[in-house]
Formats: C-alpha cells, sequence, structure tokens
C-alpha cells in the first residue's frame, strides 16, 4: 500500500503561474523527500525534508512539512515548460539505519502550457 | 561524480523466458541499492534493497529475484517471466546514513512481456 498520497492528480497551469500539490502519509517518519520524473526517465531527488524541520527552499521550489497533519507541501514558483513532469512524494519510516527505504505516493502529473 | 548504469533500457520478452536487469553504480562505495517497479501513470513500488554484498531483502513476495554479487552491482532477475511483470523497473542507490538519505534513480529499463 502506499504511504503517501498526492493531491491531485493532476495539474494543469500556465507559465508563470505557481504550482501547489500535496502530500498526505500515514505513519510517523524520520524525513518526506520529494522527486520529479520526466516521461520515461528515472526519478530526479528534488529536497529532503526531515520530520523536525518545518519549512525549506530550494531555488523556486518550496516544501512545508506539518508532521501533526502527516501532510507535505510542494510549491513551485513562477512555473516554466520544462517544470512538466510528475511529482512524487516519498516517506522514510525506517527504523533502522540501514537502507532507507522510502515509500513513494501514486505522484501529480503537472503540465506548464507556455 | 557519482553515476548509475542501468540497462537494456526497453525490453520485450514471452511469457515464460528468464529475465536479467543489471545496474551498476559508479564513484561511490558500499551504497544501499535498490529495485523499484512502477506501473502506467503511478507510483513507484520497492521491489528489493541491500545494504551490502549478498545481503538482499524482498518487500514483496513475486516472481522476482535480485542478487548483488558486487560491491556496485545489483541484478533483478527471473526464471519465467508472467505477463503481469510488465512494468518500469528502476535502480537507485543511496548512502548509509542515520536519519535516511536521498536516492539516485538510473533511467529505467521498460519491460514488456508479451
Amino acid at each position: 500500500s502506499q504511504q503517501g498520497e498526492e493531491d491531485p492528480q493532476a495539474l494543469s497551469i500556465q507559465e508563470g503561474e505557481n504550482a501547489t500539490m500535496n502530500c498526505s502519509y500515514k505513519t510517523s517518519i524520520n524525513n518526506l523527500q520529494w522527486y520529479r520524473q520526466n516521461s520515461g526517465r528515472g526519478l530526479v531527488h528534488l529536497i529532503l525534508i526531515r520530520s523536525n524541520e518545518r519549512e525549506k527552499h530550494s531555488g523556486r521550489l518550496r516544501v512545508t512539512l506539518d508532521t501533526s497533519k502527516k501532510s507535505s507541501s510542494l510549491l513551485i514558483t513562477a512555473s516554466r515548460a520544462a517544470d512538466t513532469a510528475s511529482y512524487f512524494c516519498a516517506t522514510d519510516a525506517t527504523v533502522k539505519a540501514a537502507g532507507n527505504k522510502l515509500t513513494f505516493g501514486g505522484g501529480t502529473r503537472v503540465l506548464v502550457k507556455p | 561524480s557519482q553515476t548509475i548504469h542501468q540497462w537494456p533500457a526497453t525490453l520485450v520478452q514471452p511469457v515464460g523466458s528468464p529475465l536479467s536487469l543489471e545496474c551498476t553504480v559508479e564513484g561511490t562505495s558500499n551504497p544501499n541499492l535498490y529495485w523499484y517497479r512502477q506501473a502506467a501513470g503511478r507510483g513507484l513500488q520497492l521491489l528489493f534493497y541491500s545494504v551490502g554484498i549478498g545481503q538482499i531483502s524482498s518487500e514483496v513476495p513475486q516472481n522476482l529475484s535480485a542478487s548483488r554479487p558486487q560491491d556496485r552491482q545489483f541484478i533483478l532477475s527471473s526464471k519465467k517471466l508472467l505477463l503481469s511483470d510488465s512494468g518500469f523497473y528502476l535502480c537507485a542507490w543511496s548512502i548509509h546514513a542515520t536519519g535516511g538519505s536521498e536516492l539516485h534513480f538510473g533511467n529505467g529499463t521498460r519491460l514488456t512481456v508479451t
């Protein structure tokens, strides 16, 4: 079963607009990560936010984490056509230090129209 | 810098035939290694992970097996493929880190079982 569930499943916006997607999960986590996947390719890591962090920024990306609500959001500001991709959240609830196992959500497909 | 190689990129195999997918990592030592499968339009399902040579953990009972004959080599195999084995297979690596770390993915193998 999937630990993280993204919302919405699909998002269509105009270039220059902001894109926001949310992720909910069920169990306690060590960290939550966001990945991007272009069609037919592997996933690329975007941001890792630890359970004791509430917000993180990387360029045009902003991630928030609310452990009390078991939810996270990814905001892409000033979107570009090149941001068109699927975005996945992944949670790490690994108990032991060895082998951090990530559980992925179903993803949000983002289409940025030029 | 670290790189991950995964091959082949695409594969079409008949039902009942064997399978061998290979993944190698360069530029790091003693990585955690992972095999994920992605169904069309869905999230990723963890199949196997390894924290060291000869150490394999299976996450989902299935028709597949994994081996790690060398530190930076991870192989996914099947003796007899089923139609349900079709999907997009992704190999990934991470460092050993308490509290978790990011995964680095290969470009994937698209397997179609006919």
